[in-house]
C-alpha cells in the first residue's frame, strides 16, 4: 500500500476486555515498530521487529501486551485484560532498512477503555 | 538513558511571524535526530533526519539544524496551514538503537 494502514481506527473496549490491533506497513519495509502516544504527550517505544524477529521489547508496558509479526509483514499488538490506563492511542511505524533512518508512521489506533 | 526535552510547550504566531523550536537531547551515541509534524487525530509525518552537528535540511518554510546537544527547527514566514504539533526525536547507535526517543511536542498556532 501507499502507507503505513492501521485497523481499527477507533476501538471502545470494556475493562477486562482484550483488544487486538493490526498494522499493515508499507510493502517491503523490514523493520516495524509499535508506539504509545498518550493525549497531549510524545510517543512512546512500545517494541521493534525486524522481519519476524521482535528485537526489542523493552517498553511494553506489562506482561498483558504482547506483539507478533509472524510473516514479516503484518503485525498485531494484542492487549489482555484491559485496564483504563491502556486507553492511549497506538501508533505502527515501518521503515525500508534495518538502520530505519526514515520511519513512517500510521494514522494510529485509538483505544479508549471504560 | 537517552532524554529529548522540547521548548517551548506552545507557541502562537501571527501569520508571517517567524520563530524557531528548540530540542535539546542527550544519548549516548547519536544515530540520528528526527523531525516530525504531526495534526490533530492523525500519525506523525516525516519531516527531517539530521546525522551530524552543523547539518541543515530544508523544506518549505522549515528549516532544521543540528549541534552536539540540540536542534532547532525554524519556520520562516509561517501560514496558518503550518499549524500543528512537532515532534523531534532521537536514535541511537548500538544494537538496541532503532527506537525513536520522542520529546513532549511543541504545539504551533499560526494566527492569520
Amino acid at each position: 500500500g501507499a502507507g503505513v494502514s492501521q485497523s481499527p481506527r477507533y476501538k471502545v473496549a470494556k475493562r477486562g476486555q482484550d483488544v487486538a490491533l493490526r498494522c499493515d506497513p508499507i510493502s517491503g519495509h523490514v523493520s516495524l515498530f509499535w508506539y504509545q502516544q498518550a493525549l497531549g504527550q510524545g510517543p512512546e517505544f512500545l517494541t521493534y521487529f525486524q522481519n519476524e524477529a521482535q528485537l526489542d521489547k523493552s517498553g511494553l508496558p506489562s506482561d498483558r501486551f504482547f506483539a507478533e509479526r509472524p510473516e514479516g509483514s503484518v503485525s498485531t499488538l494484542k492487549i489482555q485484560r484491559t485496564q483504563q490506563e491502556d486507553s492511549a492511542v497506538y501508533l505502527c511505524a515501518s521503515s525500508l532498512s534495518p538502520s530505519g533512518n526514515t520511519i513512517y508512521f500510521g494514522e494510529g489506533s485509538w483505544l479508549t477503555v471504560v | 538513558e537517552d532524554q529529548v526535552t522540547q521548548s517551548p510547550e506552545a507557541l502562537r504566531l501571527q501569520e508571517g511571524e517567524s520563530s524557531s523550536l528548540n530540542c535539546s537531547y542527550t544519548v549516548s551515541g547519536l544515530r540520528g535526530l528526527f523531525w516530525y509534524r504531526q495534526d490533530p487525530g492523525k500519525g506523525p509525518e516525516f519531516l527531517f533526519t539530521l546525522y551530524s552537528a552543523g547539518e541543515e535540511k530544508e523544506k518549505e518554510r522549515l528549516k532544521a539544524t543540528l549541534t552536539k546537544k540540540e536542534s532547532f527547527l525554524h519556520i520562516t514566514a509561517p501560514k496558518p496551514e503550518d499549524s500543528a504539533t512537532y515532534l523531534c526525536a532521537v536514535q541511537a547507535q548500538g544494537a538496541a538503537g532503532n527506537k525513536l526517543t520522542f520529546g513532549g511536542g511543541t504545539r504551533v498556532l499560526v494566527k492569520p
